[in-house]
């Protein structure tokens, strides 16, 4: 199983739609998790961390299962400018030498008028 | 302010060249990291400053060589590259290298190697 996993996509939606995106990670003491967005030839940003509780900012839902080790990222309501891709990075270890960021490959998402 | 910086945006250079990559931020973070990313693949750990100090070499070959300054600056010192480390080189901060401190990166240098 890799570290970290995600949907393969690419998923292309109209605008409106809501999308969801998941990830799966393999070592059960990872610690936090986020996900970022990447325009094309452009830096990651990070778009929220995801906390155990799950939380929200405006059109983007995260959660995490820790039982199942999976996080999961929804948007609704999607714009154009919603189109990157989506990394989703797991934290595992310490600091110092023992620091470990996995990404995913990413989800490449499109959304069309 | 979540701004990092990184120069120049774009870098040509042949196999024999020494060049080297700058990096700033002036967020107070004390960790600060070097990454390669290819097309298409996600971004691939290089090297991990914290508090100055290099603290991980993900077995990056001796021809890319860190440097960290100060507190805010971070260069990456490239020396007989090859045509295969041509790819954007990012640069990113956090507040120290623990575990709920999410990463801010710079722009990239986009580095093509002849």
């Amino acid at each position: 199983r890799k570290e970290v996993e995600q949907d393969p996509g690419p998923f292309n939606v109209p605008e409106g739609a809501t999308v969801a995106f998941n990830c799966t990670y393999s070592n059960s003491a990872s610690q936090s998790f986020f996900w970022y967005r990447q325009d094309c030839r452009k830096e990651p940003k990070l778009l929220m961390s995801v906390y155990s509780s799950g939380n929200e900012d405006g059109r983007f839902t995260a959660q995490l299962n820790r039982a199942s080790q999976y996080i999961s990222l929804l948007i609704r309501d999607s714009k154009l400018s919603d189109s990157a891709t989506y990394l989703c990075v797991v934290f595992t270890g310490g600091g110092g030498s023992n620091y470990k960021l996995t990404f995913g490959k990413g989800t490449l998402l499109t959304v069309n008028p | 302010d979540t701004e990092v910086t990184q120069t120049p945006k774009h870098l040509v250079m042949g196999m024999t060249n020494k060049k080297s990559l700058k990096c700033e931020q002036h967020m107070g973070h004390r960790a600060m990291y070097w990454y390669k990313q290819k097309a298409k693949k996600p971004p691939e750990l290089m090297f991990v400053y914290s508090y100055e100090k290099l603290s991980i070499n993900e077995s990056v070959p001796s021809r890319f060589s860190p440097e960290c300054p100060n507190s805010s600056l971070l260069n990456l010192h490239l020396h007989a590259l090859q045509p295969e480390d041509s790819a954007l080189y990012l640069c990113a901060s956090s507040h120290s290298d623990g575990v709920n401190d999410e990463q801010y990166f710079g722009p990239g240098t986009r580095l093509t190697v002849t």
